[in-house]
């Protein structure tokens, strides 16, 4: 899982395995929450997101579960390939009150998939 | 469709030195950001413009300036650069403000 520090959790998993990724988020009152994937040296983007009525949704290879009891995200890759390796981390919004609704990113962990 | 384009991908500033990094998105989005990433850190929010003509501070505005010049582009100045500023800067548009997030490809600012 995700944890404030200057190391970021490594995940190693073979090639063709499933990863699972997880996140601890904070807020209670959190809504939205997205995945973000990040390559060494670019931007984050954009993976799978999921709204707090909801406890799972799916994508290409891809499921995100949100469970809210214990505030816990997590991100479930198929058949993971090299091309997946990355940092993964999540971001939690609080509810849409009007107005700007602080984003929270959390610091990351790192996927390594060996071939 | 270029998404997030950001300007320069790397500078190296002397403390004191002031320099303006730029971004442009070509989605239509009508709200940007700007973020620093630091090791160990997630992404910390400095300023973000909800729409054109607004801006408004995020969790660490102090030493930055922006400006939403159109509704492509949101610029980010530093008046005068310090080594706290070392850091890689993300500038990032979405349709609206409760949206994922679009990001560019970084900035790499490092200040001696």
């Amino acid at each position: 899982g995700e944890s404030v520090g200057l190391h970021l959790p490594t995940l190693s998993v073979q090639e063709g395995d499933n990863s699972i990724i997880n996140c601890a988020y904070s807020n209670s009152a959190s809504d939205y929450f997205i995945w973000y994937k990040q390559e060494s040296g670019k931007g984050p983007q954009f993976i799978i997101d999921i709204r707090s009525n909801m406890d799972k949704r799916q994508g290409q290879r891809v499921t995100v579960l949100l469970n809210k009891t214990v505030k816990h995200l997590s991100l479930q890759i198929a058949a993971t390939q090299p091309g997946d390796s990355a940092v993964y981390f999540c971001a939690e919004t609080p509810k849409n009150s009007g107005g700007y609704q602080k984003v929270t990113f959390g610091t990351g962990t790192k996927l390594q998939v060996i071939p | 469709n270029a998404g997030v384009t950001q300007t320069p991908k790397f500078q190296v500033l002397k403390t004191g030195q002031s320099m303006t990094l730029q971004c442009a998105q070509d989605m239509n989005h009508n709200s940007m950001y700007w973020y620093r990433q630091d090791p160990g850190m997630g992404l910390r929010l400095i300023y973000y413009s909800a729409s054109e003509g607004t801006t408004d501070k995020g969790e660490v505005p102090n030493g930055y300036n922006v400006s939403r010049l159109n509704k492509r582009e949101f610029s980010l100045r530093l008046e005068s650069a310090a080594p706290s500023q070392t850091s890689v800067y993300f500038c990032a548009s979405s349709p609206g403000i409760y949206n994922e997030q679009f990001f560019g490809p970084g900035t790499r600012l490092t200040v001696l």
